[in-house]
């Protein structure tokens, strides 16, 4: 069954550097979705993507966070100066349409900024 | 604005009972769905179960089934004959029919006692 992927699984970067989180979402899929979870909180939308623009973003998706969908498989997710309150998992999420209420989950990206 | 609470941080049952996962929600919205996801230890979430807001009959899938309450703003997940593979850790989540985001609980820890 397919299934979306996320590399890398751990990342450990210094405060204020810039770091890339990666995703590849289910192939046929057309919406696509990054959410972050701060250890012991609730996993909190950041942004929906289709058609190569960003379709809605919740306030924490702040000017250092960017979105990319660079080939016709990756996209990801840019945070342009580390703060150590990025430090999170982050997943990332696909849908084949915005109809189709269920969002498929990647395994995350636990991001540790020191 | 939508919240989501799950009360019940963490939850024991044995293998071979039935338990009860509790949720509440808040909306103004009358059209939206509701899930629940699991996420099993170092693993994707995956979609447990569905209800769409304008139906009144309970979704359940197969072991699984919801007490859907519109009025009460409740959706109970309930799990039967439980299996040491339903250890995890479950969230309860809402979506807007218009949005994007998916609003989740905090999510509880399934424990199954073989």
């Amino acid at each position: 069954e397919p299934e979306v992927t996320q590399t890398p699984s751990h990342q450990v970067t210094q405060m204020g550097q810039e770091v890339i989180l990666r995703c590849v979402p289910i192939s046929n899929h057309l919406y696509f979705y990054w959410y972050r979870q701060i250890l012991g909180q609730k996993v909190e939308f950041l942004v929906s993507f289709y058609n190569n623009e960003i379709s809605e973003k919740s306030e924490i998706f702040d000017d250092q966070f960017s979105v990319e969908r660079p080939d016709g498989s990756n996209f990801t997710l840019k945070i342009r100066s580390t703060k150590l309150e990025d430090s999170a998992m982050y997943f990332c999420a696909s849908s084949p349409s915005s109809l189709y209420n269920e969002q498929f989950f990647g395994p995350g990206t636990r991001l540790t900024v020191l | 604005a939508q919240t989501v609470t799950q009360s019940q941080p963490e939850m024991s049952v044995q293998e071979a009972e039935t338990v009860t996962l509790s949720c509440t929600y808040d909306t103004s919205e009358s059209d939206y769905y509701l899930f629940w996801y699991k996420q099993p230890p170092s693993r994707q979430m995956i979609l447990v179960i569905r209800q769409e807001a304008y139906k009144q009959q309970n979704a359940t899938e197969n072991r699984f089934s919801v007490n859907f309450q519109k009025a009460a703003k409740s959706f109970s997940l309930k799990i039967s004959d439980s299996q040491l593979g339903d250890a995890a850790m479950y969230f309860c989540a809402y979506k807007g029919h218009r949005d994007d985001k998916i609003i989740f609980g905090k999510g509880t820890r399934l424990h199954i006692l073989p």
